[in-house]
């Protein structure tokens, strides 16, 4: 069946780099794709979208490209900061799929070290 | 800001009851969504609803119920709950796309259930 996954499962910064997590989909008919954070002990929260007409958005010190040829998503978090440390995920709606159904990738634990 | 309240953050339960996990969101969403989430799983649909008193199964619905008599509730009933189920259940909102497109679920803070 369709899914959505991720490249790597952890990823480790020190404060103030750049953080970029990755994330493979399958479904070529997807047309919204949204990223999530979850901190421990809470529930996921958005962080950024993107429509499948766009190639990247971004956001405040968050960017989100989408490279449709390789069914490729990826989220870029600028100077990343200890608050960030967090599992991101990745989540795709199919195209003609009703009520906004998504389909979540497994996470990727972000570390940030000080 | 959209604010969706699940009414127990922790819950212990025993194996055979009937278990009823609520959700309150409070934007007028159209769609109400329940998911368990498990180590190494993910997230995964179990029911959702697009409607009052209109249900849809989702990927794992096995041994769940489901009741949305009004727009602002919905509820997660484990008919007789096992050690399977086990797990943080995640309750979601969002706008239906007839009324606007490609909008995000959102979140609530998910109620941690054990069953002994």
């Amino acid at each position: 069946g369709e899914n959505v996954g991720l490249h790597l499962p952890t990823l480790s910064v020190q404060e103030g780099d750049n953080s970029i997590i990755n994330c493979a989909y399958s479904n070529s008919a997807s047309d919204y794709f949204i990223w999530y954070k979850q901190e421990s002990g809470k529930g996921p929260q958005f962080i950024i979208d993107i429509r499948s007409n766009m190639d990247k958005r971004q956001g405040q010190r968050v960017t989100v490209l989408l490279n449709k040829t390789v069914k490729h998503l990826s989220l870029q978090i600028a100077a990343t900061q200890p608050g960030d440390s967090a599992v991101y995920f990745c989540a795709e709606k199919g195209g003609g799929t009703s009520y906004g159904k998504l389909t979540f990738g497994q996470g990727t634990i972000l570390t940030v070290h000080p | 800001d959209v604010k969706v309240t699940q009414s127990s953050r922790y819950l212990v339960k025993r194996t055979g009851e009937k278990v009823f996990l609520e959700c309150v969101q409070d934007m007028d969403h159209e769609n109400m969504f329940w998911y368990r989430q498990d180590p190494g799983l993910g997230l995964r649909l179990i029911y959702f609803s697009y409607d009052v008193k209109m249900k849809e199964k989702g990927d794992i619905p096995e041994g769940y119920s489901v009741s949305r008599e009004k727009k602002e509730r919905f509820s997660l009933i484990l008919e007789s709950a096992s050690t399977n189920q086990t797990s943080m259940y995640l309750c979601a909102s969002s706008r239906s796309l007839v009324f606007k497109s490609n909008q995000p679920q959102h979140f609530g803070d998910g109620t941690r259930l054990s069953i002994l």
